[in-house]
């Protein structure tokens, strides 16, 4: 299976500021004969499912802010948040679907306000 | 408006089973790619099982293969995880998810449902 590493662990913003969480996966999830990366990120808030925020890597959820972005290729592959809100405060996932299942899920990074 | 609501969670003795129920509505379950999707306490999200849409294969993770079964039930609307010889491990909250329609194919997941929680405690 592929193995899906986030990094931080964790994460401390100011409101305002901008938050990014990376992941890196054990193998290449670009698939050549369509240029297109199987990623998508998810966001957990408290006591929610969680709720999908980009796929295809960077291509946003309709109805998500355009604060969140996605970027990557590959292996390693950043979410972004560009200023940070305090309705941000979440769990946010990486997740690959490249391979057949099962579709791996990083660690998650925990994301507070500083 | 669409909506999953799982049911059938609960407390299990280690070796026992349990039948977790899925409840679409708004949408048509019939060539639905689905999933079922589990975190235990402090752990990751952990992709479970899955069943295409236009041709119900079905996928497991290794963790459970041969003893979950997905299934679904069209006339019913509803997505089944019949999961058998339970083992503490397998407590967590399982969330029954949707896949958006892309031919039937298992690819990002984009409706969840709220989950059910299943404890396997003596």
């Amino acid at each position: 299976d592929i193995v899906m590493t986030q990094s931080p662990d964790s994460l401390a913003v100011s409101l305002g500021e901008r938050a990014t969480i990376n992941c890196k996966s054990s193998q290449s999830v670009l698939y050549s004969s369509n240029n297109r990366n199987y990623l998508a990120w998810y966001q957990r808030k408290p006591g929610q499912p969680p709720k999908v925020l980009i796929y295809w890597a960077s291509t946003r959820e309709s109805g998500v802010p355009d604060r969140f972005s996605g970027s990557g290729s590959g292996t390693d592959f950043t979410l972004t948040i560009s200023s940070l809100q305090p309705e941000d405060v979440a769990v946010y996932y990486c997740q690959q679907y490249y391979t057949n299942p099962p579709h791996t899920f990083g660690q998650g990074t925990k994301l507070e306000i500083k | 408006e669409m909506q999953l609501l799982e049911s059938g969670g609960g407390l299990v003795q280690p070796g026992g089973s349990l039948r977790l129920s899925c409840a679409a509505s708004g949408f048509t379950l019939t060539n639905s790619a689905m999933t079922w999707v589990r975190q235990a306490p402090g752990k990751r999200l952990e992709w479970v099982a899955g069943i295409r849409g236009n041709n119900d294969v079905t996928y497991y993770a290794d963790s459970v293969k041969g003893r979950f079964t997905v299934s679904r039930d069209n006339s019913e609307n509803t997505l089944y995880l019949q999961m058998s010889g339970l083992r503490a491990e397998d407590t967590a909250i399982y969330y029954c998810a949707k896949y958006p329609d892309y031919g039937g194919a298992l690819y990002y997941i984009d409706s969840w449902g709220q989950g059910t929680l299943v404890t396997v405690s003596s």
